[in-house]
């Protein structure tokens, strides 16, 4: 079945630094994908999505690139803030019957200042 | 703003009780969900509706059932609370039907963290 896989945390950074995190998937057919940010004590929130290969999501400063032929869809900032701390899901919707989103287990980022 | 809310951020039950998490949304939306959340495993669904008394098992529905009785409301139901349903639980509702590929978004609760004791 479909699946999302995300690099383990935590990710410990300094403030500016330049931020990855790895995402990669399996699945049938032409997902769309997305990027969900969980901030401390709230529920998580829509951050960018990409529906087509070579699509490039971006908001806030953070980037990600639907990449068909590697299966992948890392998410990039240049510069991270103490702000940015938070967990991010890396998420697909499975089209089809109900269209569920299927979620990556999560990577929560630390930013220092 | 578009708004889902959960009747409480924080409970304690004992094992065995009956407990029941309630979830409104503000937005006139056909789908809710119910997912569990935990360090590790990610969002697990547990049970959606995508109508007024519609309901659909998800992935882990075992130890739960559900109930939407009107659209604004999707309430999540332990019948017998166990301690291995300590988790925290998210609501979650999004728009009709898709089309074309397009996808409509889904919009989360901030949580209910139960413990079970």
């Amino acid at each position: 079945g479909n699946s999302v896989t995300q690099m383990e945390g935590p990710v410990t950074l300094s403030e500016e630094a330049f931020l990855t995190i790895n995402c990669t998937y399996t699945a049938t057919g032409y997902p769309s994908l997305f990027w969900y940010v969980q901030y401390p004590g709230e529920g998580l929130q829509l951050l960018l999505k990409a529906t087509k290969a070579d699509d490039k999501g971006s908001n806030k400063g953070f980037e990600a690139t639907y990449r068909k032929e590697t299966t992948s869809f890392h998410l990039e900032k240049g510069s991270v803030q103490v702000s940015d701390s938070a967990v991010y899901f890396c998420a697909l919707i499975e089209f089809g019957g109900y269209n569920k989103l299927i979620f990556g287990a999560g990577t929560r980022l630390a930013v220092h200042p | 703003d578009v708004k889902v809310t959960q009747s409480s951020r924080y409970l304690v039950k004992r094992t065995g009780e009956k407990v029941f998490l309630e979830c409104v949304q503000d937005m006139d939306h056909e789908n809710m969900f119910w997912y569990r959340q935990d360090p590790g495993l990610g969002l697990r669904l547990i049970y959606f509706s995508y109508d007024v008394k519609m309901k659909e098992k998800g992935d882990i529905p075992e130890g739960y059932s559900v109930s939407r009785e009107k659209k604004e409301r999707f309430s999540l139901i332990l019948e017998s609370a166990s301690t291995n349903q300590t988790s925290m639980y998210l609501c979650a509702s999004r728009s009709g039907q898709l089309a074309g590929g397009s996808y409509n978004e889904q919009f989360f609760g901030p949580g209910t963290r139960l413990t079970v004791l």
